[in-house]
């Protein structure tokens, strides 16, 4: 079955600076990976989404992450912090063609110092 | 653009109480998803649905039920509502053709047990 472990469920990073969220995930299939965001009191919004194709996956608000097969990784990644950046995020996992339910990480709450 | 309608947003239950918790896309996507959020917890799937007649348990199925009469609507039946069953829940949908699409979310009804 497949699984996803988000490390660190507080990270702090100051405005400006370099977001790095992680995320490896477990799946006997090859799978499919996505990151969500989530802010105070909503529901979930889809950042980006690795589906087979290219490894570097390019999302909303200047996010992107990259599949790594070999560390079985999905890092989320933003080259400079805005303070609308806090929020939640989520990384999951869907087996191609099982399933296909979608699992969720435990998620990782970000905050952006001044 | 309706998308995923959850109902009701807010809910007090005492112990021993049953409600349902309505959802309802539009968007003509075979899969719906009912997840759980408790904080530092992620979301946890309870029950989901790969379409009208076919539902399946989760990871956290004990104390619910689900029905899926049409492609439109997931409905999640609490049927003796304890404490433990506090919690944010949140609907989903996606479209599946042996490879999903990203799952769209409801904004999620938040219910107390007490």
């Amino acid at each position: 079955a497949q699984s996803v472990t988000q490390l660190g469920s507080h990270v702090s990073v100051s405005e400006g600076a370099l977001v790095l969220l992680r995320c490896n995930y477990s799946s006997s299939v090859p799978p499919y990976l996505f990151w969500y965001v989530q802010y105070p009191n909503q529901g979930l919004q889809l950042l980006l989404k690795y589906t087979s194709a290219a490894t570097l996956v390019k999302g909303i608000n200047g996010f992107e992450a990259e599949f790594k097969k070999s560390e079985t990784s999905f890092h989320l990644t933003k080259p400079s912090a805005h303070m609308r950046d806090a929020a939640e995020y989520f990384c999951a996992v869907s087996e191609v063609n099982r399933d296909d339910k979608i699992i969720f990480g435990k998620g990782t709450r970000l905050h952006i110092l001044p | 653009n309706a998308g995923v309608t959850q109902t009701p947003k807010f809910r007090i239950l005492k112990i021993g109480q049953s409600m349902t918790l309505q959802c309802t896309q539009d968007m003509n996507h075979n899969y719906m998803y009912w997840y759980r959020q408790d904080p530092g917890m992620g979301l946890k799937l309870i029950y989901y649905s790969v379409g009208a007649g076919i539902t399946d348990k989760g990871e956290v199925p004990n104390g619910y039920n689900v029905s899926r009469s049409t492609t439109e609507d997931f409905p999640l039946r609490l049927e003796l509502a304890a404490p433990s069953q506090t919690s944010v829940y949140f609907c989903a949908s996606s479209y599946s053709t042996g490879g999903i699409t990203e799952a769209f979310f409801g904004q999620g009804t938040r219910l107390t047990v007490v």
